[in-house]
């Protein structure tokens, strides 16, 4: 199976500052990457998928990336409501899987 | 607009079966796959498998080869998760999702495994 290596776990920002989520995947996934977000309670939210495709309905503060097996997820200027649980999901070959998350807090 | 409506909370005894249901609406059933996930409290996301709307076919993760079973029924735009003999580590709630890349999903299912 391929694995998702996902850093940080945990990352706290100031609001309006820059933050990068990245996963590294274990062998070449092409661009068939999602990123989601999950806040307490909730079911996951499409953010990003085919590596840098924003979804429908998200904010443009939120970008994607991709630099050979590493991709990034990043937001541009950090607002109150970004705080969440932020996953990566590979959808190149099955099983499909999610990297292990990155806590995103306030400062 | 596209919602998956999934069935309520379950409480079980390790043992007992139960079966899920995530009804769709919004969109043409078969077009797209439906993914299933399982996230145990605290933990983060498991991806289960999908199965292919069109043909019916389950694709299963190397964990959820054993007592989980995908199904449809297609006419009534629903996806089913059926888990056997419930062990205490299916306690978690689980969520169905839409296509490849999991555009929509349900709202989840809590599913508590207790004697």
């Amino acid at each position: 199976d391929i694995q998702m290596t996902q850093s940080p776990a945990s990352l706290s920002a100031s609001l309006e500052e820059i933050v990068t989520i990245t996963c590294q995947a274990s062998q070449d996934i092409g661009n068939w990457l999602a990123w989601y977000q999950q806040k307490p309670g909730k079911s996951p939210q499409l953010l990003i998928y085919g590596a840098t495709s924003l979804a429908d309905g998200v904010p443009s503060r939120f970008s994607g990336s991709r630099s050979g097996t590493q991709y990034s997820l990043k937001i541009s200027r950090l607002q109150v409501e970004d705080i969440g649980i932020y996953y990566c999901l590979q959808a190149y070959s099955a099983p499909n899987t999610f990297g292990a998350g990155t806590k995103l807090e306030l400062k | 607009q596209i919602q998956l409506v999934q069935s309520g909370p379950e409480l079980k005894k390790p043992g007992e079966s139960l079966k899920i249901s995530c009804k769709a609406s919004g969109y043409t059933f078969t077009d797209y796959a439906m993914q299933w996930v399982k996230q145990a409290p605290g933990k983060g996301l498991q991806y289960m498998g999908w199965i292919n709307t069109q043909t019916g076919k389950p694709t299963y993760a190397d964990d959820f080869k054993e007592r989980f079973v995908f199904s449809l029924e297609t006419s009534a735009s629903t996806a089913y998760l059926q888990i056997n003999n419930l062990k205490n580590e299916d306690t978690a709630t689980y969520f169905c999702a839409r296509g490849y890349y999991g555009s929509h999903w349900g709202q989840g299912v809590m599913v508590t495994v207790s004697s």
